[in-house]
């Protein structure tokens, strides 16, 4: 069955660390990948998503990830993280045409002030 | 800015109970779908409904679950005789354009089952 794989599920690191959440899917077929958050009380909301085109996408609040279709990997990186990154992520795909997410468990992320 | 909204915010009701869940999506928003988390658990797909029926839905939405647009506006998510894995995050989201857009997710209703 297709599956989203997040390798990281509590990731600690002190403000103005760089960040890379790690996310690989199984599913050979044309994917739609997405990297959700939310925020402590908040809705889950998109922080960036990949249909086609460049494979390296920028989302909001300075993330960035890079579609590697050979590894089936949609990593989410950041430079230089901020107390105010402190949040749970989500990576999630969507296959072919299908308009149902299939999310990763999360990865929950506490940044040290 | 326009957001999907959710009510209530937590349930709690005795097994064998009906629920109702429900979801105000964003006003101009044609597709509808339902999500729930299991404490510790991922996010998993349950419903979509277009054009006031189901298009998809996964092994979880059994009979048990059904969902309506009663109105213009209000989307629910019915859960005719409750059981104690039903208790988790139940999470509704709205798009516009279906597969090639972005869903809007609620903030959740929380539902505890006794």
């Amino acid at each position: 069955a297709q599956s989203v794989s997040q390798h990281n599920h509590h990731v600690i690191l002190s403000e103005a660390a760089s960040l890379e959440l790690g996310c690989n899917y199984s599913y050979g077929g044309t994917v739609n990948l997405f990297w959700y958050v939310q925020y402590p009380g908040q809705h889950l909301q998109l922080l960036l998503k990949y249909f086609s085109g460049d494979p390296l996408v920028k989302g909001i609040k300075g993330f960035e990830a890079e579609f590697i279709k050979s590894k089936f990997s949609f990593n989410l990186r950041k430079p230089s993280v901020q107390w105010s990154d402190t949040a749970e992520y989500f990576c999630a795909v969507t296959m072919n045409r299908d308009d149902k997410i299939i999310f990763g468990k999360g990865t929950r992320l506490h940044i040290l002030p | 800015e326009p957001e999907v909204t959710q009510t209530p915010s937590h349930q709690v009701t005795q097994m064998g109970q009906e629920v109702i869940l429900r979801c105000v999506p964003i006003s101009n928003h044609l597709y509808f779908y339902w999500y729930r988390q299991i404490l510790g658990q991922k996010v998993e797909f349950l419903v979509s409904f277009y054009n006031n029926e189901i298009s998809e839905k996964s092994e979880i939405f059994d009979d048990q679950f059904s969902v309506e647009r009663p109105d213009g506006s209000n989307f629910t998510l019915k859960i005719r005789s409750t059981k104690l894995e039903d208790s988790a995050m139940y999470f509704c989201a709205s798009s516009d354009y279906g597969t090639y857009n972005e869903q809007f997710f609620g903030p959740g209703t929380r539902l505890t089952v006794l």
